[in-house]
């Protein structure tokens, strides 16, 4: 069975700081990985995702992640945290072989908040 | 090009009613997944319809069920309510097929409260 984990349920950086928001998954054969962002009272929005290629994936809003193979990790990165950027953060992963259905698993979130 | 729309946004029932919700997915996708969103539980997967069949399915009571029609537009519906139900139900649609990877992208769900 697939899994994810998001270790730190909250994330507090100072704004202009980088920020770093943990991921690690467990699945059967190659990953596909995501990133979504949830603002309050909000579906999520896709930010990124690793399918194949270059291990540091550049998304929207200025964020990228960097796909760990050997430590099985896709950590969200920034290197300069902004105010607008707190919200809701969850990780996902889905197998490469499964056939075309998403069969996608989210982790439980981590809350980030940029104090300004 | 629109968006996942969802309705409605909001709903408030009472224990024992049903409810229907429905989802109209992007243009041109034809895969929809619902997801029960809830502060304990996280993202939970629900099921996924693609060409009107349903082709996955979560850890669910049969009280939850769905369909999707044959312009993509998909229902759930969930009977016999209880308080546990009450959560954020998101909906979200994507192009996936055998090749194609794409990212899923969601509605702005429908607050469910059960009383």
């Amino acid at each position: 069975a697939q899994s994810v984990a998001q270790p730190e349920d909250q994330v507090n950086v100072a704004e202009g700081n980088p920020l770093t928001v943990k991921c690690t998954y467990s699945v059967s054969g190659n990953p596909y990985l995501f990133w979504y962002v949830q603002y309050p009272n909000r579906g999520l929005q896709f930010l990124l995702k690793y399918i194949t290629g270059d291990n540091l994936v550049k998304g929207s809003y200025g964020f990228e992640a960097e796909f760990n193979k050997s430590q099985t990790s896709f950590h969200l990165k920034k290197p300069s945290a902004l105010v607008s950027d707190s919200a809701l953060y969850f990780c996902a992963v889905r197998p490469s072989n499964s056939g075309g259905y998403q069969k996608v698993t989210f982790g439980t979130g981590t809350k980030l908040q940029v104090i300004p | 090009k629109a968006g996942v729309t969802q309705t409605p946004r909001y709903l408030i029932k009472t224990r024992g009613q049903q409810v229907t919700l429905s989802c109209s997915p992007i243009s041109g996708h034809r895969s929809v997944s619902w997801y029960q969103q809830t502060p304990g539980q996280g993202l939970q997967f629900l099921f996924e319809y693609f060409s009107e069949t349903q082709r996955n399915k979560g850890n669910f009571p049969g009280r939850f069920s769905g369909r999707q029609f044959s312009n993509s537009r998909s229902e759930m519906n969930v009977s016999t309510l209880e308080l546990g139900d009450s959560a954020l139900y998101l909906c979200a649609s994507s192009q996936t097929s055998g090749l194609i990877n794409n990212e899923q992208f969601f509605g702005p769900g429908t607050r469910l409260t059960v009383l």
